[in-house]
């Protein structure tokens, strides 16, 4: 079992909004910053969100991320086909001493 | 351009061992942390390994612990994961991904680029 939650599943039609929740504890998303990775069919991980709410260079603004307490959130808009895949959260644990993924998202356009 | 080429994924014997390497150009490879990731099939990633830009820190997951050795030579822009006493839940493709900021830590470091994996498979 991760230490970081997310829903196994999510899912939307093209052009809507979804939104994929990650929740943690004091110990690393309440005391570090939150990480989003994209894994699409067949391909390595790809960072989307650093720092809770930052993106990388050619990520589209569709992506978003955000932070409150002890979880975060990944926002994505506009959705489309394309977008499928799964979503995994990150952060630091500083009970373990070292990064934690949650468990993974997928997200079905 | 940022390229990590991993090599050295075999199918290998319970008990057996197997070293992986990951060639890096297009950056100063010293002054970033390297990881390694593992992901299972059908499984989410696990960080396994980090090391700092300078080699001085290391990072293991605990299930590696002692069994499990990472290294840079800055030299050769190289990284490496020794892995004995490999057991059939080590099966699973292994990354390796490089740290975003060069700060050379890899504590909080986020993973900005990661290579294509190669497949490590412990099966007798």
């Amino acid at each position: 079992q991760s230490v970081l939650t997310q829903p196994p599943s999510a899912s939307g039609t093209p052009g809507q909004r979804v939104s994929i929740s990650c929740s943690g504890s004091s110990s690393n998303i309440g005391s570090n910053t939150v990480n989003w990775y994209q894994q699409l069919p067949g391909t390595a991980p790809k960072p989307l969100i650093y720092r809770n709410n930052q993106r990388p260079s050619g990520v589209p603004d569709r992506f978003s991320g955000s932070k409150s307490g002890t979880s975060a959130s990944l926002a994505i808009s506009g959705l489309q086909s394309e977008d499928e895949g799964d979503y995994y959260c990150a952060a630091w644990d500083d009970t373990l001493n070292g990064p934690v993924f949650g468990g993974g998202t997928k997200l079905t356009v | 351009e940022v390229q990590l080429l991993e090599s050295g994924g075999a199918l290998v014997q319970p008990g057996g061992s197997l070293g992986l390497s990951c060639a890096a150009s297009g950056f100063r490879f010293s002054s970033y942390a390297m990881t390694w990731v593992r992901q299972a099939p059908g499984k989410g990633p696990e960080w396994v390994a980090a090391i700092s830009g300078i080699g001085y820190s290391t990072y293991y997951v605990d299930s590696v612990k002692g069994r499990f050795t990472i290294s840079r030579d800055n030299s050769k822009n190289t990284l490496s994961l020794q892995m004995n006493s490999l057991r059939a839940e080590d099966t699973a493709i292994y990354y390796c991904a490089k740290g975003r900021y060069d700060s050379g830590s890899y504590y909080n470091d986020p993973l900005d680029y990661w290579g294509q994996g190669t497949l490590v498979t412990v099966s007798s």
